[in-house]
């Protein structure tokens, strides 16, 4: 079966712009996960959707949000984008996001901010 | 709120070396516990899990992972080191229905 798909793969922005990241669970999967991925800080909550509603959100300004769609499809939008917001975004689902069910991750989004 | 410690950085060993990585965490409930590996240009993935029963647990590729409740710890290890085992490792957990916390990671380096 198809994996996370996660779009663009890559992109580049400057500072000031916004950017809108793309995921598609696995096929049946309802919960999606968000994660920021820095060297040396690992891999961040971002937010968590579980049948269209944020069921659980990390430590991250505003600026970034994020939604669920009725087919489970997420999308994480970060406005007026810093130099720092430079990272691997990824996105990762499962069933129902309940402690024991196993993540299964994109191959994630690098965004690149000059 | 829960944290997760990964002591060893960066690992650098010899084919066929043993391995051990550290793997702390801080939260006095009830958790689950999980490896992830992720390999050069490639996903993340499971490498393997503690839910519940036996504290050692097996993933893939030789790895195992025990869970010792009284220090908070789940540590990787692997007797033979293999070059396609360079890689970097981190450690996750989450309570029954709380997100999952990752650590800083690992970066291991095996040279043949």
């Amino acid at each position: 079966k198809a994996g996370v798909t996660q779009t663009p793969r890559y992109l580049i922005k400057t500072r000031g712009q916004q950017v809108t990241l793309s995921c598609s669970p696995i096929s049946g999967h309802r919960s999606v996960s968000w994660y920021q991925q820095t060297p040396g800080q690992g891999l961040q909550f971002l937010f968590e959707y579980f049948s269209e509603t944020q069921r659980n959100k990390g430590n991250f300004p505003g600026r970034f949000s994020g939604r669920q769609f009725s087919n489970s499809r997420s999308e994480m939008n970060v406005s007026t984008l810093e130099l720092g917001d430079s990272a691997l975004y990824l996105c990762a689902s499962s069933y129902t996001g309940d402690g024991a069910n196993v993540l299964t991750f994109g191959a994630g989004s690098r965004l690149t901010v000059l | 709120a829960q944290s997760v410690s990964q002591h060893n950085h960066h690992v650098i060993l010899s084919e066929a070396a043993s391995l051990e990585l550290g793997c702390n965490y801080s939260y006095g409930g009830t958790v689950n516990l999980f490896w992830y590996v992720q390999y050069p240009g490639q996903h993340l993935q499971l490498l393997l899990k503690y839910f519940s029963g036996d504290p050692l647990v097996k993933g893939i590729k030789g790895f195992e992972a025990e869970f010792i409740k009284s220090k908070f710890s789940f540590n990787l290890r692997k007797p033979s080191v293999q070059w396609s085992d360079t890689a970097e490792y981190f450690c996750a957990v989450n309570a029954q229905t709380d997100k999952l916390i990752f650590g800083t990671g690992t970066r291991l380096q095996v040279f043949p």
